[in-house]
């Protein structure tokens, strides 16, 4: 039972290029959530998507970064144009849907980008 | 909108000693409450979590916490830690449920515990 997917787990990048984070939930869970880690700093929330459907985004930057959940296939956090603030540990999560709203988050190991 | 404190960012501790880490957060409605850890190198588990019902709720690995509503604490402990509990701790809260914002949780900073032998 696979549990939730992301790739890649490094990646770098030079300032300027774009970064894309992918994230495969577990199976059977629809709803996915983007975190972001910065060094000596907890997990922030960034966004949070169903399929096809931003549900909230208020942890997202105005510019630069955007995500996407479609039907068929992973989610994805795009980072363009990435700065070196942009260097941080990504993390993905899934929650099931129905069955009331159990409260608990399925995470992934994590991507960690660099931006030389 | 909620938050929640950790005030211990790093913790030493030597095997079979107690363990106490804080965790405080900042909402005034109905909560869910989660202990996550993270050992090296893996991804972040869930250690416990509290809905309702009795507030000393009990996790894997002999860990537990006690809710105190009146503190809006909720603090994680282990009687006699192990050197394979070193891993850093996330405090989580999620107040999701009410404002339709699904199982979103927001975290405390963390905290480091290393136990040596």
């Amino acid at each position: 039972n696979a549990g939730v997917m992301q790739n890649p787990r490094h990646l770098v990048r030079r300032r300027g290029q774009e970064a894309r984070l992918r994230c495969s939930p577990m199976k059977g869970h629809s709803h996915v959530y983007w975190y972001r880690q910065l060094p000596e700093e907890g997990l922030k929330f960034m966004v949070y998507l169903q399929k096809e459907n931003i549900i909230d985004e208020s942890g997202m930057p105005k510019e630069r970064f955007s995500a996407e959940f479609p039907k068929e296939g992973p989610s994805i956090l795009r980072i363009q144009q990435v700065v070196r603030g942009d260097s941080a540990a990504y993390f993905c999560a899934s929650s099931p849907k129905g069955q009331g709203i159990t409260g608990e988050l399925f995470f992934g190991e994590g991507s960690r980008l660099t931006v030389l | 909108a909620q938050s929640v404190s950790q005030h211990n960012h790093h913790v030493i501790l030597s095997e079979a000693a107690s363990l106490e880490l804080g965790c405080n957060y900042s909402y005034g409605g109905t909560v869910n409450l989660f202990w996550y850890v993270q050992y090296p190198g893996q991804h972040l588990q869930l250690l416990l979590k509290y809905f309702s019902g009795d507030p000393l709720v009990k996790g894997i690995k002999g860990f537990e916490a006690e809710f105190i509503k009146s503190k809006f604490s909720f603090n994680l402990r282990k009687p006699s830690v192990q050197w394979s509990d070193t891993a850093e701790y996330f405090c989580a809260v999620n107040a999701g449920i009410l404002t339709g914002g699904g199982n979103k949780l927001t975290f405390g900073t963390g905290t480091q515990l290393k136990v040596e032998l």
